[in-house]
């Protein structure tokens, strides 16, 4: 049973860059929701994908967008980069319709460093 | 106040003791409650979800809610050096809302000495 899955690992940007991360869900997974964490803080909640729309969304600038694709996949997009922007990224899956729909289940996670 | 507030520790417990880890939430209408275990340099993993008032065990693993005063506990059995690990409290707020974001605390580092 695959996990979820992201890409890359570890990324390096230039400030005012742009970056697109992506996650693959959890087999069996509709729902993709992503995190950021920096260092030493809790995940922070940035979106949620359901049905190739965003359903809900933290507070987030709109330098962060996303999509889902129809095999619930889904990318995150982050433009005009600024150095509070080095985290690390998580996708996290979970499946709405299922036993237990409000259970999140996180990637790897992909570590981004703005320079 | 911060939605989901737990103290940053270190918690310092021997090897075989009870690790006891606390957790309190700001919004009433919360009715889903996690905890993820964080090892340095990984990401969160599920290892209890808590819905109704009480206890849940699972093996060496109590979650305990009180939704009256708002508190969100994880208790850690016969604890273990592989145990030592930040544990993220995590709280599905207004359950009226679509979507399931999850709010987390900043979490707890939990250090188990043999």
């Amino acid at each position: 049973d695959a996990g979820v899955t992201q890409s890359p690992t570890h990324l390096i940007k230039t400030r005012g860059q742009q970056v697109t991360l992506r996650c693959s869900p959890k087999s069996g997974h509709d729902t993709v929701s992503w995190y950021q964490q920096a260092l030493g803080q809790g995940p922070q909640f940035i979106f949620q994908y359901y049905e190739e729309e965003e359903r809900q969304r933290g507070n987030f600038p709109d330098r962060f967008s996303g999509h889902q694709f129809p095999n619930y996949s889904s990318e995150l997009n982050v433009n005009a980069l600024l150095l509070g922007d080095s985290a690390l990224y998580l996708c996290a899956s979970s499946q709405r319709l299922g036993r237990s729909p409000y259970e999140q289940y996180f990637g790897p996670g992909t570590r981004l460093t703005v320079t | 106040q911060k939605e989901v507030e737990q103290n940053s520790g270190p918690l310092s417990v021997p090897e075989g003791a009870i690790a006891s880890l606390n957790c309190t939430y700001s919004d009433r209408g919360s009715q889903s409650f996690f905890w993820y275990r964080q090892y340095s340099g990984k990401s969160p993993e599920l290892i209890m979800s808590i819905y109704s008032n009480g206890d849940k065990e699972d093996g060496r693993f109590t979650a305990q809610l009180n939704k009256a005063s708002q508190y969100v506990s994880l208790l850690i059995r016969d604890s273990q050096p592989s145990d030592s690990a930040t544990y993220l409290c995590a709280v599905r707020p207004n359950v009226w809302e679509y979507g399931n974001k999850l709010v987390f605390g900043a979490g707890t580092i939990l250090r188990v000495k043999s």
